[in-house]
C-alpha cells in the first residue's frame, strides 16, 4: 500500500465544515482512496472512497486532486458526534491484494 | 443485515486460561481480518481469510490460533496469553478478498484484559 500522511490532530466548530487532508503522494495509478472513522472504544466505520474522481455520499464528499497526489475529506455539517479519528489508506485495486493497513489518521475534534 | 457481530465484547482471562473469539457475518463476505488495536493507536492487521483459507498471518506469535469453520463465521483462539496482549481485538470482513473497489465492515470489537 501507498504511504499516507495525516495532521495528528484538528479542531472544528459545531455546524461548520470540517476538511481533513491526507497525502499519498507515492500512489499509482489503480490504488483508491478511502476513508475510515472511529468512535472512541468502537469498530472502524467506512466513509467513502474514490479512485480518480470526487465522490460525494450522504456522509461526506471525498476531493482528489488532479495528480491523485493528495485528497481532502469534507464533512459539510460537523457535529458532535464527529468527533472520531479519522483514517486516510490507499489500496490497489488488482485483483489478489487482500490487505487494508491503517495509518495513525487524524483526531478530530468537534467542539460546541 | 450489514453487521459483522463479535462476542463477548469484554474478555478477562489469566495467562494460563484457552479462551476464543468469535465474529460472524452474514453478508456473504468471502474475506475475514482479525485486528489488533492497542490504545491510542491505529488497528494492527494480524491475520486475512479468504474463502475460508488462512492468506496472510502478520507474524502473529502462535499463541493466537485462528479458524474459519465456514464462511460466515471467524473464530480467534487464545492461549498463554501475556498481559501486554491485552488490547482491542477487531473483525473486519469484505465481499471479495482482492480488488479496491469495495469497502470493509467492522465489528465492534472485543476488549480483552489478561492479568
Amino acid at each position: 500500500d501507498a504511504k499516507t500522511t495525516q495532521p495528528t490532530s484538528m479542531d472544528c466548530a459545531e455546524g461548520r465544515a470540517a476538511n481533513l487532508p491526507c497525502n499519498h503522494s507515492t500512489i499509482s495509478g489503480n490504488e483508491y482512496v478511502y476513508w475510515y472513522r472511529q468512535i472512541h472504544s468502537q469498530g472502524p466505520q467506512y466513509i467513502i472512497h474514490g479512485l480518480k474522481n470526487n465522490e460525494t455520499n450522504e456522509m461526506a464528499s471525498l476531493i482528489i486532486t488532479e495528480d491523485r497526489k493528495s485528497s481532502t475529506l469534507i464533512l459539510p455539517h460537523a457535529t458532535l458526534r464527529d468527533t472520531a479519528v479519522y483514517y486516510c489508506i490507499v489500496r490497489p485495486g488488482n485483483t489478489g491484494f487482500q490487505k487494508l493497513v491503517f495509518g495513525t489518521g487524524t483526531r478530530l475534534l468537534v467542539s460546541p | 443485515d450489514t453487521e459483522v457481530t463479535q462476542t463477548p465484547k469484554h474478555l478477562v482471562m489469566g495467562m494460563t486460561n484457552k479462551k476464543s473469539l468469535k465474529c460472524e457475518q452474514h453478508m456473504g463476505h468471502r474475506a475475514m481480518y482479525w485486528y489488533k488495536q492497542k490504545a491510542k493507536k491505529p488497528p494492527e492487521l494480524m491475520f486475512v481469510y479468504s474463502y475460508e483459507k488462512l492468506s496472510i498471518n502478520e507474524s502473529v506469535p502462535s499463541r493466537f490460533s485462528p479458524e474459519c469453520p465456514n464462511s460466515s463465521l471467524l473464530n480467534l483462539h487464545l492461549h498463554a496469553l501475556q498481559p501486554e496482549d491485552s488490547a482491542l481485538y477487531l473483525c473486519a470482513s469484505r465481499l471479495e478478498p482482492g480488488g479496491g473497489n469495495t469497502e470493509a465492515f467492522f465489528g465492534q470489537g472485543t476488549r480483552l484484559t489478561v492479568v
